[in-house]
């Protein structure tokens, strides 16, 4: 089954120090894989997305994420967490192919909380 | 316009009361999906659209829900005859075309909130 599992519900950081939030998925075929990040009462903002080219892609606010087809991951990282990143990081992915509708699937989700 | 509007921002039902709630994509994009978010976290895919024909229904609950989305209108969801488990936070998300590799662009929701 196609799934998508972010390995903790809960990171905190301190201000200037990296930021790493995991993302693994569970597929029979190369996906397409999106970072969105989420403010309280707001939308989904997309981050960056991994569309088969590079494998490492760089997204908005300084984050990026390298896509790892042997590990099934697609970490995001930063090299140093602002107070302003703190929020709810959700990954997903979308599968190619004819019979596949673009919906994305969603991760449960991890609450990012920077220190000052 | 440039962002996906979705109204109200709140909708307050009593148990057994019809919600229905609105979405108008980003002009261009043919494509409008609805997905709810119960709990501040996991989003389940209701439903698609490419234009006003439905495109992956995969997702909707057989029963009380439907959704439409009609020439120069603003799409809709509505329930019918709410239950307290519908509470949750509808997003309604647009992108350019159906492709899989396509970013969606998301609304800010409504919060819908039974009684």
């Amino acid at each position: 089954a196609q799934s998508v599992t972010q390995l903790g519900s809960h990171v905190s950081v301190s201000e200037g120090a990296l930021v790493l939030l995991r993302c693994n998925y569970s597929s029979s075929v190369p996906p397409y894989l999106f970072w969105y990040v989420q403010y309280p009462n707001q939308g989904l903002q997309l981050l960056l997305k991994y569309t088969s080219a590079a494998t490492l892609v760089k997204g908005i606010n300084g984050f990026e994420a390298e896509f790892k087809k042997s590990e099934t991951s697609f970490h995001l990282t930063k090299p140093s967490a602002h107070m302003s990143d703190a929020a709810e990081y959700f990954c997903a992915v979308s599968f190619p192919g004819s019979s596949n509708t673009g919906k994305l699937i969603f991760g449960q989700g991890t609450t990012l909380q920077v220190k000052p | 316009g440039e962002e996906v509007a979705q109204t109200p921002k709140h909708l307050v039902r009593g148990e057994g009361q019809k919600a229905k709630l609105y979405c108008a994509p980003i002009k261009g994009h043919s494509y409008v999906f609805w997905y709810q978010q119960v709990l501040k976290n996991e989003f389940k895919f209701l439903i698609s659209f490419q234009n006003e024909n439905v495109f992956d229904e995969t997702g909707m609950p057989k029963e009380r829900f439907s959704a439409k989305c009609l020439p120069n209108s603003p799409c809709s969801l509505e329930i019918q005859a709410t239950k307290l488990e519908d509470s949750a936070v509808y997003f309604c998300a647009s992108s350019q075309s159906g492709q899989s590799n396509q970013p969606q662009h998301f609304g800010d929701g409504t919060r819908l909130s039974i009684l």
